[in-house]
């Protein structure tokens, strides 16, 4: 049975630190893993999809790798600002059919 | 930008009663899913719908849950007999294929009291 963990579960830091976040899976057969924010009380914001043929991912100050056979993956988030305070979730597909396994989450405070 | 909108945004209702929950997904988008999010606990996956069926469902979706597509834009999910535990924030969420990035909607909070 597939696990997502997700450690640490909250983090802060000072702004202008990179953030790393670490989210690691117990099966490696997984089809994509997809990075979300979460702001309190809201919905999930996609961040970035990594398909299992990939390694990494890119977006603006986002990047996110792919370990299959480590059942790793790491969301750098660079030069961090208050508004990127949220909760960090990660997602795997483990097949075709577009089901997402969640970890708990992430929760990031960037203080000024 | 498109987006997947959900109504409405907060349900309160009383233990035993039917509640139908509403998502217009993206237009161009061909998969279709319910998820759930008990207050402090993870997203949990309910349902996948395509084509007009259900493709894959998990443990949580018994009996007393179902879905529909009753036109080209809407995607609901009903809960027949709602129970203290279905409490929970609902979200909606489409892709353009099973395997490709999930767009989620804002989420409906369901109170059953």
């Amino acid at each position: 049975k597939q696990e997502v963990t997700q450690i640490p579960a909250a983090l802060s830091v000072p702004e202008g630190e990179n953030l790393v976040l670490n989210c690691s899976f117990t099966d490696s057969a997984i089809y994509n893993l997809q990075w979300f924010r979460q702001d309190p009380g809201k919905g999930l914001t996609s961040l970035l999809l990594i398909q299992s043929s990939q390694r990494e991912q890119t977006s603006g100050r986002l990047n996110a790798s792919l370990d299959k056979s480590s059942g790793r993956s790491t969301l750098y988030i660079a030069a961090s600002q208050p508004g990127d305070s949220a909760t960090y979730l990660c997602a795997v597909g483990p097949d075709s059919w577009g089901k997402l396994q969640f970890g708990a989450g992430t929760q990031v405070v960037v203080t000024p | 930008e498109p987006e997947v909108t959900q109504t409405p945004s907060h349900q309160v209702t009383q233990m035993g009663q039917e509640v139908i929950l509403r998502c217009v997904p993206i237009s161009n988008h061909l998969y279709f899913y319910w998820y759930r999010q008990i207050l402090g606990q993870k997203v949990e996956f309910l349902v996948s719908f395509y084509n007009n069926e259900i493709s894959e469902k998990s443990e949580i979706f018994d009996d007393q849950f179902s879905v529909e597509r009753p036109d080209g834009s809407n995607f609901t999910l009903k809960i027949r007999s709602t129970k203290l535990e279905d409490s929970a924030m609902y979200f909606c969420a489409s892709s353009v294929a099973g395997a490709y990035e999930q767009y989620f909607g804002p989420g409906t909070r369901l109170t059953v009291t």
